[in-house]
């Protein structure tokens, strides 16, 4: 058990529909990261947010946003949900930017 | 633009030899690496990490070698154990800037018993 827990673990949703996932991170960990894993890819980094403020964006569509909030939980909105956005979604933390991260368990989300 | 590429995406090893797992990466701004292990319906747990001033790391059966003109790092397991199938995702960082880890598509570790 890493310590960073993720809700929910799974979602199954309809194209079109928007959904929100849950991430609190380990505790005094500041820094939260997104990343998206699709079938057979590796692990696509999203977005990183510390201690409440965006940090660094990868490759994170306009349609998906994320925020961190002051008791430092995160949440990653993602909206006009496609099929192709049917994937694993973690969640990570460090104690501060550089150090190791920890992933949560991931939530499946899976657009019908 | 695939920064880290893993190019085998599975490999079969038997019990107590010697299992091998390669990345390698383009981006000459990464100065520091990561392995992560990902068992199913779980998320990745940091194994060992390699800073670019060091050519290797060890860390009991597990050992890091970075060949930087390269640009190429390996990941060695001895002996392995049934225990060390999972998927194994390489990263690389760089300790400046952004930190954020930009990872490779795995490759899928088998251990035969």
């Amino acid at each position: 058990d890493s310590g960073v827990t993720q809700t929910p673990k799974h979602l199954i949703t309809a194209t079109g529909q928007r959904v929100t996932l849950r991430c609190s991170p380990r505790s005094g960990d500041l820094s939260v990261y997104w990343y998206q894993q699709s079938l057979d890819q590796g692990l696509q980094f999203l977005i990183q947010y510390y201690n409440g403020e965006e940090r660094a964006k990868g490759n994170i569509l306009e349609r998906f946003s994320a925020q961190q909030f002051p008791d430092l939980h995160s949440e990653l909105n993602l909206s006009s949900l496609e099929l192709g956005d049917s994937a694993l979604y973690f969640c990570a933390s460090s104690v501060a930017t550089g150090n190791e991260q920890f992933f949560g368990p991931g939530t499946r989300l899976t657009v019908l | 633009d695939q920064q880290v590429k893993q190019n085998s995406p599975s490999l079969s090893v038997q019990e107590g030899r010697i299992s091998i797992l390669n990345c390698d990466y383009t981006n000459s701004m990464f100065d520091y690496f990561l392995w992560y292990k990902k068992y199913p319906a779980e998320g990745p747990t940091f194994l060992i990490s390699i800073s670019s001033i060091k050519d290797k790391n060890e860390d009991g059966r597990f050992t890091v070698f970075l060949n930087k003109s390269a640009k190429h790092l390996s990941l060695h397991i001895v002996p392995s154990q049934p225990g060390d199938s999972a998927v194994y995702f390489c990263a690389g960082s760089t300790t400046s800037g952004t930190y954020k880890y930009i990872f490779g598509t795995g490759t899928r570790l088998k251990v035969l018993a």
